[in-house]
């Protein structure tokens, strides 16, 4: 099976601006979670999303925000961009096993 | 926020020897999961184990489990130079659909 796929793998916006990133699941995986990793906070929940329903949601502001389609592909998308949202956002595919499968990330960057 | 500590932050050992961190968490779980982080690339599953489990074992990796002392250990033995990562624990409560990571043990092994 395909990994998960995340799009695309770096990015750079300017302040204000609004970004969106995809992520495709493991074939046949309906649960999809993301993930923001910094040097300051470390890697922190951003929501989790099964069959296209938010079941849960971290504790970031409204400017990020997600959905989930039928094929169960995901997206998120942060607007108003600060600087503070420079990060690798990761996607991942919950297993059968309760392990989860990473992408490898998209490395965002506000200027 | 995150759910636990790890010990140490960083860890330099030869190749051979054997690494060992340590993790401790706050709340009650249902498994707790070890992950490596190859320079800032996405994560990589390296072991489940669950709450009612005290030791598993996958190929060199040795995690032990303390609910009683809410802490989970890694050992790698016989390190090589391709374990140079770093190394998170995430624990999965009894609710949420989410991992809760620790801070990560950054571990460079010397040729």
């Amino acid at each position: 099976k395909a990994g998960v796929t995340q799009t695309p793998r770096y990015l750079i916006k300017t302040r204000g601006q609004q970004v969106t990133l995809s992520c495709s699941p493991i074939s046949g995986h309906r649960s999809v979670s993301w993930y923001q990793q910094t040097p300051g906070q470390g890697l922190q929940f951003l929501f989790e999303y099964f069959s296209e329903t938010q079941r849960n949601k971290g504790n970031f502001p409204g400017r990020f925000s997600g959905r989930q389609f039928s094929n169960s592909r995901s997206e998120m998308n942060v607007s108003t961009l600060e600087l503070g949202d420079s990060a690798l956002y990761l996607c991942a595919s919950r297993t059968a096993n309760y392990g989860y499968t990473f992408g490898s990330g998209t490395r965002l960057t506000v200027v | 926020s995150q759910q636990g500590e790890e010990d140490p932050q960083a860890l330099s050992i030869q190749e051979g020897e054997n690494a060992t961190m340590n993790c401790s968490y706050k709340t009650s779980i249902n498994n707790l999961q070890w992950y490596r982080q190859n320079s800032g690339r996405g994560l990589v599953h390296l072991i489940l184990i669950r709450s009612n489990e005290r030791e598993k074992h996958s190929g060199r990796l040795r995690v032990t489990l303390d609910t009683s002392k809410k802490s989970s250990s890694l050992l790698i033995t016989a390190s090589r130079a391709a374990d140079t990562a770093s190394y998170f624990c995430a624990t999965d409560a009894a609710a949420g659909n989410k991992l809760t990571f620790g801070g990560g043990t950054r571990v460079l092994v010397k040729p």
